[in-house]
């Protein structure tokens, strides 16, 4: 986990509330990323970015969006849109894309 | 979408024994990776092994990748109860810059 961040572990929302997930990096990596995972399954990929102030949508981003104003931080907003938000997320950057990635801890999200 | 399939989807041997999981991918690739994942915890970068290599070891860990038959394997040797987890190979398609994940494989190593 050395080197990302992503707080808090655990995060407990009333569903229609928005809900903002915090990463960052102090590996001074170009590329970031957030993956969703569900029980028993690999990884989707919600939304990367390469450089600073620009991103790209993955393969499920409906429901999310996010920011990349400085190179250390890529905050993921779940919204209230998103129909089945409830799972483990997990951040991660690369010094460049296609590179080996360093994952964070993980936040579990939790929508009642 | 994910490309990378691994087999089988779940694994149990003694600690000592060696563990051999497979993973078959689609389309053509830059590189193929492997992780390691925890119970609730973030992925673990294991090896890379790029489209113009045959064979890569890091300490217990040999992976293999045939790229005729889209496939590679991960071996684990000698395998240890803390070796328990989950294996997921990841691949970095020809045309793409993203890494797409298959489903994994669950280890479990008995002492």
């Amino acid at each position: 986990d050395g080197g990302i961040t992503q707080s808090p572990k655990y995060l407990f929302r009333k569903e229609g509330q928005n809900v903002t997930l915090s990463c960052e990096q102090n590996l001074n990596h170009d590329a970031m990323y957030w993956y969703r995972q569900d029980p028993g399954q690999g990884l989707r990929l919600i939304y990367y970015s390469q450089i600073v102030n620009d991103f790209q949508k993955g393969d499920i981003a409906e429901g999310y969006s996010v920011s990349r104003e400085k190179k250390e931080s890529f905050p993921l907003t779940v919204t209230s849109a998103q129909k089945n938000p409830t799972a483990f997320y997990l951040c991660a950057s690369s010094i460049d894309r296609g590179h080996e990635q360093y994952f964070g801890p993980g936040t579990r999200l939790t929508v009642t | 979408s994910q490309q990378g399939e691994e087999d089988p989807q779940a694994l149990s041997i003694q600690e000592g024994e060696n563990a051999t999981m497979n993973c078959s991918y689609k389309t053509s690739i830059n590189n193929l990776q492997w992780y390691r994942q925890n119970s609730g915890r973030g992925l673990v970068h294991l090896i890379l092994i790029r489209s113009n290599e045959r064979e890569k070891h890091s300490g217990r860990l040999r992976v293999t990748l045939d790229t005729s038959k889209k496939s590679s394997s991960l071996l684990i040797t000698a395998s240890r109860a803390a070796d328990t987890a989950s294996y997921f190979c990841a691949t970095v398609p020809g045309y793409g810059n993203k890494l797409v994940f298959g489903a994994g494989t669950i280890l479990r190593v008995k002492s």
